[in-house]
């Protein structure tokens, strides 16, 4: 049974740091990887897709890597700013079904 | 654009009572799908649909039932609540599966006394 583990739970950085979450799974058989963000009483907006075949995606300050091989994937922000706080959740995927981390909460200080 | 709306916001009930979560999207999405999340455990699949007329079981289908009668619409129905149902619900969509952008709601929070 795939398994998503993120870690940390939760970080506080202070404004401009460049910080890195992680996200790492059990089964490599899979086919997506998306990450995910949530901001309190919201629903998830999604920030990367990573098609299996793919390696990374960025989007702006965003960056996300998918290793298989290693079951890790990263998601990289660049010069943090107090609207990145959010919780942040990876997500892994077969052909329908997403298995979600549990999520690591960022607030980044102004 | 509305986008994925989820209907009630806030919903409080007894156990044993029945009620039906809406779910609608106006993206013309095959995929749509239901999760409940609860703390410490993340979002969990209940049930998803490929299409109209096609549903399938997630992880924790039990107690909750759905039908797709359109592409836009997916409801979940809960008919006979248990405190353990307790949860936020979020509704979800995209265009054809797991290989594209999963579109969310803003949630349903539902309180089973």
């Amino acid at each position: 049974k795939q398994e998503v583990t993120q870690i940390p739970a939760a970080l506080s950085v202070p404004e401009g740091e460049n910080l890195v979450l992680n996200c790492s799974f059990t089964d490599s058989a899979i086919y997506n990887l998306q990450w995910f963000r949530q901001d309190p009483g919201k629903g998830l907006t999604s920030l990367l897709l990573i098609q299996s075949s793919q390696r990374e995606q960025t989007s702006g300050r965003l960056n996300a890597s998918l290793d298989k091989s290693s079951g890790r994937s990263t998601l990289y922000i660049a010069a943090s700013q107090p609207g990145d706080s959010a919780t942040y959740l990876c997500a892994f995927s077969g052909t329908y079904k997403y298995i979600f981390g549990t999520g690591t909460r960022l607030k980044v200080l102004a | 654009n509305a986008g994925v709306t989820q209907t009630p916001k806030f919903q409080v009930l007894k156990t044993g009572q029945s009620m039906t979560l809406q779910c609608a999207q106006d993206m013309n999405h095959e995929y749509m799908s239901w999760y409940r999340q609860d703390p410490g455990m993340g979002l969990r699949l209940i049930h998803y649909s490929v299409g109209a007329g096609i549903t399938d079981q997630g992880e924790v289908p039990n107690g909750y039932n759905v039908s797709r009668s359109t592409t836009e619409d997916f409801p979940l129905r809960l008919l006979s609540a248990a405190p353990s149902q307790t949860s936020v619900y979020f509704c979800a969509s995209s265009r054809t599966g797991t290989g594209q952008p999963q579109h969310f709601g803003d949630g349903t929070r539902l309180s089973i006394l």
